[in-house]
């Protein structure tokens, strides 16, 4: 079975410092992990994904992540916020059970940034 | 090219009565998703089409819950009747296959509230 957990429910950062958004998942077998954006009132925007090539993904935004298997973490990094990142941020893990898949979504990340 | 489209945006109903939303997602996806995402959560699958045909629903309440894709391309999800704590926002989502590594792309979400 699969699951997903984001270990921060809040974080809150200054405009124009880095930004960590942490996300650890369980999986029987490499998994492919994806980050998805929510702004409010709109739809979720896949920023990046992992499917077993280059453990480091850029996305879009100037957002990327690390895969580490050893620590079975795939934590989502910006070198530089922005007003405009603020958002609810989901981690998802895709895998399967008994021959159907499914995302797995965390519960989420709200980040908040501040002038 | 057009992303997935949902309506009505928001539905505002009294409990014990009927309601519906629709889903057209990206042409030439094959794969539809139906979730429910309670407030302050991630999104949880209730149902998956690949083209016509519901190939996990095992999430769906099916005493109140029913799902049609016909023809393979536009989706309605209907609730009859609704209850109090249906009220959540419905999300819609397509991809070009069902295969683990694949994005899925969200619609913008119908908010129920249920009085």
């Amino acid at each position: 079975a699969q699951s997903v957990t984001q270990l921060d429910s809040h974080v809150s950062v200054s405009e124009g410092t880095p930004v960590l958004l942490r996300c650890n998942y369980s999986s029987s077998y490499s998994p492919s992990l994806f980050w998805y954006v929510q702004h409010p009132n709109k739809g979720l925007q896949l920023l990046l994904k992992y499917t077993s090539a280059a453990t480091l993904v850029k996305g879009i935004n100037g957002f990327e992540a690390e895969f580490k298997k050893s620590e079975t973490s795939f934590h989502l990094t910006k070198p530089s916020a922005h007003m405009s990142d603020a958002a609810e941020y989901f981690c998802v893990v895709s895998g399967s059970t008994s021959g159907t898949y499914k995302y797995i979504f965390g519960t989420g990340t709200r980040l908040k940034v501040l002038a | 090219e057009a992303g997935v489209v949902q309506s009505p945006r928001y539905k505002i109903i009294e409990k014990k009565q009927p309601v519906a939303f629709w889903c057209n997602p990206i042409s030439g996806h094959n794969t539809l998703y139906w979730y429910l995402q309670n407030l302050g959560q991630g999104p949880e699958l209730l149902i998956r089409y690949e083209n016509e045909e519901a190939v996990d629903d095992s999430q769906l309440p099916k005493d109140r819950f029913s799902a049609e894709r016909l023809k393979g391309v536009d989706s309605t999800l209907k609730i009859q009747p609704a209850e109090l704590g249906d009220s959540a926002v419905y999300l819609c989502a397509s991809s070009y296959s069902g295969r683990v590594v694949d994005e899925q792309f969200f619609g913008p979400g119908t908010r129920l509230t249920v009085l």
